[in-house]
């Protein structure tokens, strides 16, 4: 079976463009989650959703990011305008349920914003 | 205090010892508690999930639980250069919050 497939791997971009990345969850899985990684901050959470919905958008930095799942099988993560700070990699994880069922990771999009 | 504690490393055992990695948490009602391992550059791996308390064995890898200290560890027998890595422990009641992950060399 396929796991979770994020696009692009990498992607450099000048700061004040719009990043968007994309994530395929696992197929059955009913939560994706969005996470950044950086050296100073570990893996923090960003958003995740059930169901194709929301739940809990608490750990998005500020309005310049936003997250949307369209349907069960895609979702996206816009940065909009980027800046140098928001340099990190990010990864996708899906699981069968939000709570207590072990997550798996995409590959995850290493982003440089210049 | 972070909600997820480990201590960061790193930490660094020969060839063929027991590799301790330790993990607390400060929300009593967590339930569920992951491993995972992450390579330098790559995404991070489940290695073992344990959900109640008292140790959990699979294969070279020990979890154990105790939820009224709230601590989890993984034990690594026979560590091998190929277990080096990061480290990170997951605890779940809502959703999953990581640790800052303990980074682990296993000398030759």
């Amino acid at each position: 079976d396929a796991g979770v497939i994020q696009s692009p791997r990498h992607e450099v971009t000048e700061m004040g463009q719009e990043v968007t990345l994309r994530c395929k969850p696992i197929s059955g899985h009913n939560s994706l989650f969005w996470y950044r990684q950086t050296m100073m901050r570990g893996l923090e959470l960003l958003i995740y959703f059930n169901n194709n919905v929301p739940i809990d958008d608490s750990g998005m930095p500020e309005d310049r990011f936003s997250a949307k799942m369209p349907n069960a099988s895609f979702s996206t993560l816009k940065i909009q305008p980027s800046e140098p700070r928001d340099s990190a990699v990010y990864f996708c994880a899906s699981s069968l349920a939000p709570g207590g069922q072990p997550q798996h990771f995409g590959d995850g999009t290493r982003l440089s914003i210049l | 205090q972070k909600e997820v504690e480990q201590n960061s490393g790193p930490l660094s055992v020969p060839e063929g010892a027991i590799a301790s990695l330790n993990c607390t948490y400060s929300d009593r009602g967590s339930q569920s508690f992951f491993w995972y391992r992450q390579y330098s550059g790559k995404s991070p791996e489940l290695i073992m999930f344990i959900y109640s308390n008292g140790d959990k064995e699979d294969g070279r890898f020990t979890a154990q639980l105790n939820k009224a200290s709230q601590y989890v560890s993984l034990l690594i027998r026979d560590s091998q250069p190929s277990d080096s890595a990061t480290y990170l422990c997951a605890v779940n009641k809502d959703d999953m919050r990581f640790g800052a992950g303990t980074r682990l060399t296993v000398k030759p």
